[in-house]
C-alpha cells in the first residue's frame, strides 16, 4: 500500500515562508497530489492539488520532483490563522484494486506572534 | 460550508450499543467517503461508495458497515461498540470516483461510554 510521510510538527513565526514536505515513494502513474487543511474539531479543506512541476494559487504554492516521490507544500508569509495540520493525500490501491484516498498522519503547523 | 451535511453533530452512547451516521453529500456529487479521526489522530479512511456501489475499502472494522442509497446519501452503521470507537466521524463528497478533491462534512462527534 501506498505510504506518505510528513514531519509530525514545525514551528514559525508570523510572517515567514513555510515549507512542509510529504513522501509518497508509491505514487501511482495516474495519482494526483493533494494538500489540505485541517483546524481542530474542523473537517479537512482543500488546499492545492498538483501532478507535476509547480502548481500555484492565492494560497499556497505546491512543488513536484521529476520522480514525484515528494511534495513541498510552501505557505508563503504564514499568519497566526495558519496554524492547522496539514495532511498531503495520495490515492492508494487497496487489495480489491481500487483505490483508497489514505491520509498521511499530517504535520501540526505553529505560527507564533 | 462545504455543501455536506453530517447528522448528529453530537452522538453519546453506551457500549455495545447501535448508531447510524448519515451523511448528505454537495448537490451532483456522487462519490461518498467515510473518514474516522481519533483524538490526536491522523483521518483513517473507512470506505467509499460510488452511486451506490462499493467503490473502496480501508481498514474498517467488520462492526462497521455503510451504504449509499438512490439519493446519492450514505449511512455509516456502528454496531457493539466499544470505548475506542469514540472518534470524530467524517464524511465527504467528490463528483465522482477518481477525484482527489474532497469536500468534508463537519463530522460526527461519538461518544461512547
Amino acid at each position: 500500500l501506498a505510504k506518505t510521510t510528513q514531519p509530525i510538527s514545525m514551528d514559525s513565526y508570523e510572517g515567514q515562508e513555510v515549507n512542509i514536505t510529504c513522501s509518497h515513494n508509491n505514487i501511482a502513474t495516474n495519482d494526483y497530489i493533494t494538500w489540505y487543511q485541517q483546524f481542530p474539531s474542523q473537517g479537512p479543506r482543500f488546499i492545492i492539488q498538483g501532478y507535476k512541476t509547480k502548481v500555484k494559487n492565492e494560497v499556497a504554492s505546491l512543488f513536484i520532483p521529476a520522480d514525484r516521490k515528494s511534495s513541498t507544500l510552501s505557505l508563503p508569509r504564514v499568519s497566526l490563522s495558519d496554524t492547522a495540520v496539514y495532511y498531503c493525500l495520495v490515492g492508494d490501491a487497496g487489495n480489491t484494486g481500487r483505490r483508497a484516498l489514505t491520509f498521511g498522519s499530517g504535520t501540526r503547523l505553529q505560527v507564533q506572534p | 460550508d462545504s455543501g455536506v451535511t453530517q447528522t448528529p453533530k453530537h452522538l453519546i452512547t453506551a457500549t455495545g450499543q447501535r448508531v447510524t451516521l448519515r451523511c448528505s453529500p454537495r448537490s451532483g456529487d456522487l462519490s461518498v467517503y467515510w473518514y474516522q479521526q481519533s483524538l490526536d489522530q491522523g483521518l483513517q479512511f473507512l470506505i467509499q461508495y460510488y452511486n451506490g456501489e462499493e467503490r473502496a475499502k480501508g481498514n474498517i472494522l467488520e462492526r462497521f458497515s455503510a451504504q449509499q442509497f438512490p439519493d446519492l446519501h450514505s449511512e455509516l452503521n456502528l454496531s457493539s461498540l466499544e470505548l475506542g470507537d469514540s472518534a470524530l466521524y467524517f464524511c465527504a463528497s467528490s463528483p465522482s470516483h477518481g477525484e482527489q478533491k474532497l469536500f468534508f462534512g463537519s463530522g460526527t462527534q461519538l461518544s461512547v461510554l
